[in-house]
């Protein structure tokens, strides 16, 4: 069965770039969409964006300005890149095979602080 | 961006009763792209219903999705113990996909 697997810092300096990578196993890359979701401590969940396994992405307008989602399907891994980060990107950041997002990885803690 | 607002913020019952949530959203989800989530501390999220109505693989038959337009209901008919958690409703009808505030189930 597919398997997702988030990876990356588990701390990230203010103002810098937060990178994850997500890979995906026990199936392809291929012919679905790839999600990134957030949830900070304590709250609600917050959709980032996806990429088809083509490329074509779509990002949380509330986002958008600091989010790059790409694709790598010769390694079967998306990735997130969020830029500019406060502490209020702080969350567990989790990735998911979408729309309906019916496989789920674990998720990643990023703390963003000095 | 369509919001999404459920209620009750938190829903408590005693096992064996029936839970209704609701989820209403500002304005017509496309094609009932409506998707219910079940939340546990320290997990990620579950996919229970998809398409407003659709159970996902391996959920129990005591969990039903309807509605459409911007009125959803996720109804469980019977609670039991391991149902007790906190439960998102997300849309996927428009380029911006979101995510209700979310709904906890309480032991009473």
């Amino acid at each position: 069965q597919v398997q997702l697997q988030e990876s990356g810092p588990g701390l990230v300096k203010p103002s810098e770039t937060l990178s994850l990578t997500c890979t995906v196993s026990g199936g392809s890359i291929s012919s679905y969409y790839w999600s990134w979701i957030r949830q900070p401590p304590g709250k609600g969940l917050e959709w980032i964006g996806y990429i088809y396994y083509s490329g074509s992405t779509n990002y949380n307008p509330s986002l958008k300005s600091r989010v790059t989602i790409s694709v790598d399907t010769s390694k079967n891994q998306f990735s997130l890149k969020l830029s500019s980060v406060t502490a209020a990107d702080t969350a567990v950041y989790y990735c998911a095979r979408g729309p309906e997002m019916d496989v789920w990885g674990k998720g990643t803690t990023v703390t963003v602080s000095s | 961006e369509i919001v999404l607002t459920q209620s009750p913020g938190t829903l408590s019952l005693s096992p064996g009763e029936r839970a209704t949530l609701s989820c209403r959203a500002s304005q017509s989800v496309s094609s009932s792209y409506l998707a219910w989530y079940q939340q546990k501390p320290g997990q990620a999220p579950r996919l229970l219903i998809y398409g407003a109505s659709s159970r996902a693989t391996g959920i129990p038959d005591r969990f039903s999705g309807s509605g459409s337009g911007t009125d959803f209901t996720l109804t469980i008919s019977r609670l039991e113990p391991e149902d007790f958690a906190v439960y998102y409703c997300q849309q996927y009808g428009s380029s911006s996909w979101t995510f209700g505030q979310g709904t906890k189930v309480e032991i009473k």
